[in-house]
């Protein structure tokens, strides 16, 4: 069965550093992972996605992931994090079993970014 | 991005009524959408999956003659809470697909926010 892991409930950095949110997935095949960002009482925010190719993914708001296939990690960053990037992030896999091909979604990791 | 909306963004009702929960993909017309529910502080939880013209496919544990899926075209889905309860409350967010390739990127609705009273 597909599985996703975000190890750390939340996340603190100071505006200006760089900023890693963590990712561990578990699927047979290859992996087609995403990364969401979610904003309070919102819905959640498409920020990037690994289907193939290179590495290392380029997304919305300066966001980049990089796939690790023998650590089976897939870890969103950011050069220089905003305080505006405070958010709840969500990593997610595609089921590729059962049909529909639905995301499978961690636990969510909480990002607070302090000026 | 493609856009999606969900109306209403929030909505309180009765113990006993039925609500009724919109999602309409803009842009692009939505082979699949998908229901979820969230907590305060949880993930999402999926509820169910549905195709245009056929019935939703519901995830275990979820009461399908509760939550009546309705995907009557390709870019509206409609989610009715009938017999509302107090634990019905919650966070309901919708997602729509193009396509039905896993490659296929989703898109999330702003979320509607149920309160029963």
């Amino acid at each position: 069965a597909q599985s996703v892991a975000q190890p750390e409930d939340q996340v603190n950095v100071a505006e200006g550093n760089p900023l890693t949110v963590k990712c561990t997935y578990s699927v047979s095949g290859n992996p087609y992972l995403f990364w969401y960002v979610q904003y309070p009482n919102r819905g959640l925010q498409f920020l990037l996605k690994y289907i193939t190719g290179d590495n290392l993914v380029k997304g919305s708001y300066g966001f980049e992931a990089e796939f690790n296939k023998s650590q089976t990690s897939f870890h969103l960053k950011k050069p220089s994090a905003l305080v505006s990037d405070s958010a709840l992030y969500f990593c997610a896999v595609r089921d590729r079993g059962g049909g529909y091909n639905k995301l499978i979604f961690g636990a969510g990791t909480r990002l607070a970014v302090h000026p | 991005g493609a856009v999606v909306s969900q109306h209403p963004s929030w909505v309180i009702c009765k113990s006993g009524t039925s609500v009724k929960i919109e999602c309409r993909s803009l842009d692009f017309q939505a082979t699949t959408m998908f229901w979820y529910r969230q907590f305060p502080k949880q993930s999402l939880m999926l509820m169910a999956t549905s195709n245009e013209g056929s019935k939703a496919t519901y995830e275990q544990g979820v009461e399908k003659d509760k939550f009546l899926i309705n995907h009557a075209s390709l870019t509206l889905s409609t989610l009715t809470v009938t017999s509302a309860h107090p634990e019905d409350s919650s966070f309901y967010i919708c997602s729509a697909r193009a396509g039905a390739f896993g490659t296929d990127t989703q898109y999330f609705g702003p979320g509607t926010r149920l309160t029963v009273l």
